[in-house]
Protein backbone atom coordinates (compact mmCIF):
# COMPACT_ATOMS: atom_id res chain seq x y z
CA UNK A 1 0.00 0.00 0.00
CA UNK A 2 1.36 3.08 -1.03
CA UNK A 3 -0.95 5.68 0.34
CA UNK A 4 -0.72 7.74 3.67
CA UNK A 5 -0.88 5.72 6.51
CA UNK A 6 -1.02 6.35 9.92
CA UNK A 7 -0.50 4.91 13.68
CA UNK A 8 -2.35 4.12 15.88
CA UNK A 9 -5.87 3.64 14.33
CA UNK A 10 -7.53 4.25 18.15
CA UNK A 11 -6.33 5.83 21.24
CA UNK A 12 -8.09 6.37 24.65
CA UNK A 13 -6.05 8.21 27.11
CA UNK A 14 -6.32 9.49 30.65
CA UNK A 15 -6.65 13.16 30.93
CA UNK A 16 -3.52 14.53 32.19
CA UNK A 17 -1.40 12.15 30.18
CA UNK A 18 0.67 12.51 26.93
CA UNK A 19 0.20 10.95 23.55
CA UNK A 20 2.37 10.81 20.29
CA UNK A 21 0.44 9.84 16.97
CA UNK A 22 2.76 8.74 13.84
CA UNK A 23 2.25 9.48 10.16
CA UNK A 24 3.73 7.80 7.18
CA UNK A 25 3.38 10.20 3.74
CA UNK A 26 3.13 8.99 0.38
CA UNK A 27 6.62 8.54 -0.50
CA UNK A 28 7.63 11.04 -2.77
CA UNK A 29 5.42 13.57 -1.10
CA UNK A 30 7.33 16.48 0.04
CA UNK A 31 4.64 18.20 2.07
CA UNK A 32 2.74 16.74 5.27
CA UNK A 33 -0.23 17.61 6.67
CA UNK A 34 -2.00 17.61 10.21
CA UNK A 35 -5.77 18.20 10.74
CA UNK A 36 -7.93 18.04 13.37
CA UNK A 37 -11.53 17.05 12.83
CA UNK A 38 -14.76 16.96 15.57
CA UNK A 39 -17.68 15.39 15.35
CA UNK A 40 -20.22 16.86 12.74
CA UNK A 41 -17.22 19.08 11.01
CA UNK A 42 -15.14 19.05 8.46
CA UNK A 43 -11.45 18.76 8.88
CA UNK A 44 -9.58 22.17 10.41
CA UNK A 45 -5.90 23.00 9.64
CA UNK A 46 -3.15 22.48 12.33
CA UNK A 47 0.19 22.76 10.94
CA UNK A 48 2.31 21.86 7.80
CA UNK A 49 5.82 21.16 7.23
CA UNK A 50 7.71 21.08 3.49
CA UNK A 51 10.64 18.24 4.26
CA UNK A 52 11.78 18.95 7.68
CA UNK A 53 10.80 22.60 8.45
CA UNK A 54 7.43 23.33 9.99
CA UNK A 55 6.15 26.04 7.62
CA UNK A 56 2.82 27.15 9.36
CA UNK A 57 1.26 26.84 12.53
CA UNK A 58 -3.02 27.35 13.02
CA UNK A 59 -4.01 28.77 15.91
CA UNK A 60 -5.36 26.05 17.23
CA UNK A 61 -2.41 24.32 17.65
CA UNK A 62 -1.78 25.38 21.50
CA UNK A 63 1.56 24.90 23.24
CA UNK A 64 0.18 21.73 24.56
CA UNK A 65 0.73 20.33 20.79
CA UNK A 66 4.13 19.88 19.05
CA UNK A 67 4.76 18.27 15.50
CA UNK A 68 7.86 16.90 13.93
CA UNK A 69 9.67 15.94 10.88
CA UNK A 70 13.24 15.08 11.35
CA UNK A 71 14.28 13.63 8.31
CA UNK A 72 11.92 15.20 5.75
CA UNK A 73 10.12 11.71 5.89
CA UNK A 74 7.42 10.64 9.03
CA UNK A 75 5.94 12.99 11.17
CA UNK A 76 4.68 12.90 14.41
CA UNK A 77 2.27 15.05 16.60
CA UNK A 78 2.38 15.55 20.41
CA UNK A 79 0.16 16.22 22.93
CA UNK A 80 0.96 17.39 26.42
CA UNK A 81 -1.07 17.15 29.28
CA UNK A 82 -4.40 16.06 27.51
CA UNK A 83 -7.47 17.72 28.18
CA UNK A 84 -11.09 15.92 27.25
CA UNK A 85 -11.46 18.72 24.41
CA UNK A 86 -8.60 17.07 22.74
CA UNK A 87 -10.78 14.69 21.67
CA UNK A 88 -11.20 14.10 18.01
CA UNK A 89 -9.90 12.53 14.72
CA UNK A 90 -6.38 13.84 14.03
CA UNK A 91 -6.03 13.26 10.41
CA UNK A 92 -2.32 13.51 8.44
CA UNK A 93 -2.11 14.46 4.81
CA UNK A 94 0.33 14.66 2.17
CA UNK A 95 1.22 16.31 -1.28
CA UNK A 96 3.69 16.62 -3.74
CA UNK A 97 3.63 20.46 -3.75
CA UNK A 98 3.83 22.53 -6.40
CA UNK A 99 0.68 24.96 -8.10
CA UNK A 100 -2.05 21.86 -8.14
CA UNK A 101 -1.23 20.67 -4.51
CA UNK A 102 -3.27 18.09 -4.32
CA UNK A 103 -3.98 16.87 -1.02
CA UNK A 104 -4.51 12.89 0.11
CA UNK A 105 -5.21 11.98 3.80
CA UNK A 106 -4.61 9.17 6.15
CA UNK A 107 -6.79 7.30 7.71
CA UNK A 108 -6.78 9.15 11.18
CA UNK A 109 -6.12 8.61 14.55
CA UNK A 110 -9.17 8.49 16.55
CA UNK A 111 -7.81 9.97 19.77
CA UNK A 112 -10.31 9.92 23.31
CA UNK A 113 -9.48 10.99 26.58
CA UNK A 114 -11.54 10.36 29.02
CA UNK B 1 -11.93 33.60 8.33
CA UNK B 2 -12.87 32.18 4.94
CA UNK B 3 -15.60 29.45 5.63
CA UNK B 4 -17.05 26.68 2.78
CA UNK B 5 -20.82 26.21 2.68
CA UNK B 6 -22.65 23.06 2.41
CA UNK B 7 -26.03 22.96 2.71
CA UNK B 8 -28.43 21.26 3.33
CA UNK B 9 -26.96 18.97 6.18
CA UNK B 10 -28.00 15.49 4.95
CA UNK B 11 -29.82 14.33 1.90
CA UNK B 12 -31.82 11.29 1.53
CA UNK B 13 -32.25 9.76 -2.13
CA UNK B 14 -33.51 6.57 -3.74
CA UNK B 15 -30.95 4.24 -5.63
CA UNK B 16 -30.91 5.10 -9.07
CA UNK B 17 -31.61 8.81 -8.70
CA UNK B 18 -29.33 11.75 -9.28
CA UNK B 19 -28.25 14.15 -6.75
CA UNK B 20 -26.39 17.43 -6.95
CA UNK B 21 -24.65 19.51 -4.00
CA UNK B 22 -23.01 22.97 -3.71
CA UNK B 23 -20.42 24.38 -2.06
CA UNK B 24 -19.92 28.19 -1.64
CA UNK B 25 -17.51 30.80 -0.27
CA UNK B 26 -17.21 34.46 0.45
CA UNK B 27 -13.70 34.04 -0.40
CA UNK B 28 -11.72 32.80 -3.80
CA UNK B 29 -10.08 29.49 -4.17
CA UNK B 30 -7.53 28.63 -6.81
CA UNK B 31 -7.92 24.73 -6.08
CA UNK B 32 -11.43 23.06 -5.49
CA UNK B 33 -11.48 19.69 -3.70
CA UNK B 34 -14.33 17.04 -3.18
CA UNK B 35 -13.80 14.18 -0.97
CA UNK B 36 -16.18 11.18 0.59
CA UNK B 37 -15.77 10.02 3.94
CA UNK B 38 -17.21 6.86 5.82
CA UNK B 39 -17.46 6.54 9.45
CA UNK B 40 -13.99 6.15 11.18
CA UNK B 41 -11.91 6.57 8.05
CA UNK B 42 -9.65 9.59 6.19
CA UNK B 43 -11.35 11.58 3.65
CA UNK B 44 -10.73 10.41 0.16
CA UNK B 45 -10.58 12.12 -2.80
CA UNK B 46 -13.53 12.07 -5.42
CA UNK B 47 -12.35 15.19 -7.65
CA UNK B 48 -9.86 18.10 -7.92
CA UNK B 49 -10.58 20.84 -10.07
CA UNK B 50 -7.72 23.19 -10.79
CA UNK B 51 -9.00 26.40 -13.39
CA UNK B 52 -11.90 28.15 -13.36
CA UNK B 53 -15.06 26.39 -15.24
CA UNK B 54 -13.37 23.47 -15.48
CA UNK B 55 -15.33 20.36 -15.40
CA UNK B 56 -14.14 16.99 -14.75
CA UNK B 57 -15.93 13.52 -14.02
CA UNK B 58 -14.86 10.49 -12.49
CA UNK B 59 -17.17 7.90 -13.21
CA UNK B 60 -20.53 8.81 -12.28
CA UNK B 61 -19.07 11.66 -10.65
CA UNK B 62 -18.68 14.77 -12.03
CA UNK B 63 -17.47 18.15 -10.75
CA UNK B 64 -17.48 21.99 -12.01
CA UNK B 65 -15.22 24.89 -10.73
CA UNK B 66 -17.26 27.48 -10.61
CA UNK B 67 -16.50 30.89 -13.33
CA UNK B 68 -16.07 33.24 -9.84
CA UNK B 69 -14.05 30.84 -7.95
CA UNK B 70 -16.25 31.38 -5.41
CA UNK B 71 -18.32 28.09 -5.95
CA UNK B 72 -18.19 24.16 -6.92
CA UNK B 73 -20.81 21.77 -7.32
CA UNK B 74 -20.65 17.97 -7.24
CA UNK B 75 -23.23 15.04 -9.48
CA UNK B 76 -23.71 12.00 -8.45
CA UNK B 77 -25.58 10.34 -10.84
CA UNK B 78 -27.35 6.63 -11.05
CA UNK B 79 -26.43 6.58 -7.09
CA UNK B 80 -26.11 3.24 -5.86
CA UNK B 81 -26.19 2.20 -1.78
CA UNK B 82 -22.14 2.48 -2.01
CA UNK B 83 -22.10 5.76 -2.23
CA UNK B 84 -23.66 6.65 1.06
CA UNK B 85 -21.00 9.02 3.26
CA UNK B 86 -20.26 12.08 4.12
CA UNK B 87 -18.93 14.39 1.12
CA UNK B 88 -17.03 17.42 1.78
CA UNK B 89 -15.97 20.50 -0.62
CA UNK B 90 -12.42 21.92 -0.04
CA UNK B 91 -10.79 24.68 -1.29
CA UNK B 92 -7.18 26.06 -1.45
CA UNK B 93 -6.34 29.66 -1.85
CA UNK B 94 -2.85 29.45 -2.86
CA UNK B 95 -2.25 32.42 -0.35
CA UNK B 96 -1.09 29.45 1.52
CA UNK B 97 -1.85 25.05 1.57
CA UNK B 98 -3.91 24.81 4.19
CA UNK B 99 -7.45 23.45 3.27
CA UNK B 100 -10.48 25.38 3.97
CA UNK B 101 -13.45 22.17 4.36
CA UNK B 102 -16.88 22.86 4.66
CA UNK B 103 -19.22 20.59 6.84
CA UNK B 104 -20.31 18.14 4.63
CA UNK B 105 -23.46 16.53 3.35
CA UNK B 106 -24.48 13.29 4.64
CA UNK B 107 -25.84 11.48 1.47
CA UNK B 108 -28.29 8.41 2.54
CA UNK B 109 -29.81 6.32 -0.37
CA UNK B 110 -32.48 3.77 -0.04
CA UNK B 111 -32.60 0.65 -1.88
Amino acid sequence: DTGVSQNPRHKITKRGQNVTFRCDPISEHNRLYWYRQTLGQGPEFLTYFQNEAQLEKSRLLSDRFSAERPKGSFSTLEIQRTEQGDSAMYLCASSSGGTTDTQYFGPGTRLTVL
Amino acid sequence: GQQLNQSPQSMFIQEGEDVSMNCTSSSIFNTWLWYKQEPGEGPVLLIALYKAGELTSNGRLTAQFGITRKDSFLNISASIPSDVGIYFCAGLSGANSKLTFGKGITLSVRP
